[in-house]
This record gives structure tokens, sequence and C-alpha cells, in this order.
């Protein structure tokens, strides 16, 4: 059975940086896609990027393409997400996400991460 | 990007009720869509991929249908466990895309 278990909650300064990680367990790591999807508070789902530890070039939104950075330790079977020069805007929930055999929609996810930004 | 359109926004619906959720893509997809599930302090949850194909773990009162640009989640038999957010998302091209969410209350 697959799991994804996250990092824990964060609360960093305005201009910080956050790297959240998200161990996969129970299922081959290197051909599948772990993706990242932010939720903020009271808001929908917003897609981040994704990376197949397979391929290793990571795949970004536009929207966080400067701040982002996606990447995949096949060692320990770890995606992280990093997002760097924080606004209060990015306080939300962070989860991980990956696709499955025979779809690219997201069938197992993380428990998620609150990443809270406050001066 | 591809601009997905759920509605409505909220649905007041009734235990036992039949509902049809609908999400629009603002170019066609084919059938490249899911739709998740959400309660408060959750992560989502597959329900349908494919437009169509019921996720593992999805009870059978769940089906959706579809292809193209206009897409339909429909519940039979509305259980109180049921009552959540509901996101469609299109995995045809990056960036992937969510529906702003569609509320089922009582």
């Amino acid at each position: 059975q697959v799991h994804l278990v996250q990092s824990g909650a964060a609360v960093k300064e305005p201009g910080s940086s956050v790297k959240v990680s998200c161990k996969a367990s129970g299922d081959t790591f290197h051909n599948y896609a772990f993706n990242w999807v932010r939720q903020a508070p009271g808001q929908g789902l917003e897609w981040m990027g994704g990376i197949t530890p397979m391929f290793g070039t990571p795949d970004y939104s536009e929207e966080f393409q400067d701040r982002v950075t996606i990447t995949a330790d096949e060692s320990t079977s770890t995606a992280y997400m990093e997002l760097s020069r924080l606004k209060s805007e990015d306080t939300a929930v962070y989860y991980c996400a990956r696709d499955f055999s025979g779809s690219y929609a997201f069938e197992f996810w993380g428990q998620g991460t609150v990443v809270t930004i406050s001066s | 990007e591809i601009v997905m359109t759920q509605s409505p926004a909220t649905l007041s619906v009734s235990p036992g009720e039949r509902v049809t959720l609908s999400c629009r893509a603002s170019q066609s997809i084919s059938s490249n869509l899911a739709w998740y599930q959400q309660k408060p302090g959750q992560a989502p949850r597959l329900l349908i991929y494919g437009a169509s194909t019921r996720a593992s773990r999805n009870p059978g009162r769940f089906s959706g249908s579809g292809s193209g640009i206009e897409f339909t989640l429909t519940i039979d038999n509305l259980q109180a466990e049921d009552f959540a957010v509901y996101y469609c998302h299109q995995y045809i091209l990056r960036p992937y895309t969510f529906g702003q969410g569609t509320k089922l209350e009582i």
C-alpha cells in the first residue's frame, strides 16, 4: 500500500524559504510523478509543479517558476519542494500527490503540510 | 493554461437525493479529467479518472461522464458522508489545473 508522509508544519518569516519533504513507501519510487499542490485557507487547489524521478527534470507552473525548486532523492524515496522569497500569500497547506499506473490523475496524497508565513 | 470551470459553486441537497455536478474545460481535454472529494482538514481523495473510470476506493454511487470540454459527476443516493467539496482536474496539459470546487451542503 502506497503511503506519502510529509514533513511537519512550519512557520516562516517573509522573504525566507521553506522546504517540504514527502517520503514515499509501498511502491517503486522511480517511475511515478510526484506533484505539489497547494491550498490557501478557504481556497481551491493549485498545482505548483512536479517531477518524475526516472526523468529527473521537474516541471513548474509559470506562477511559481522563479521561486520553486522540486527535487527527488531516489536513495531515500523522498520528494522535496522548496519555495523561496516567501510572502504572506504563501500561507497554505502544501500537498504532495502521486499518479499511478494507467493515469496521470493523483491517486495518492500526503497528509499535507501547513506553512504559515508570519513576521 | 486550460481553465476549468465548475458549477454550481454551492449545491444544497438532501440525503437520498441524486445530484449532478458540472465541469467545463476552456479547450478540449479528451477524457483526461479526474474528480476529487475533499472534506475539511483532509487531503483530496480521487473518485474518478479518465472522466468515467471509478478509482479503486470509490463507492459505486459516484459516477462520471463526458469528454472534450463538458463533464459531469453524478452521485446517487446521497449519504451523510458525501457532503464535502468536489474538484475537477485536467491532466492532459501542464500546468495541470483544477476547477474552483463545488460544495455540497445539506
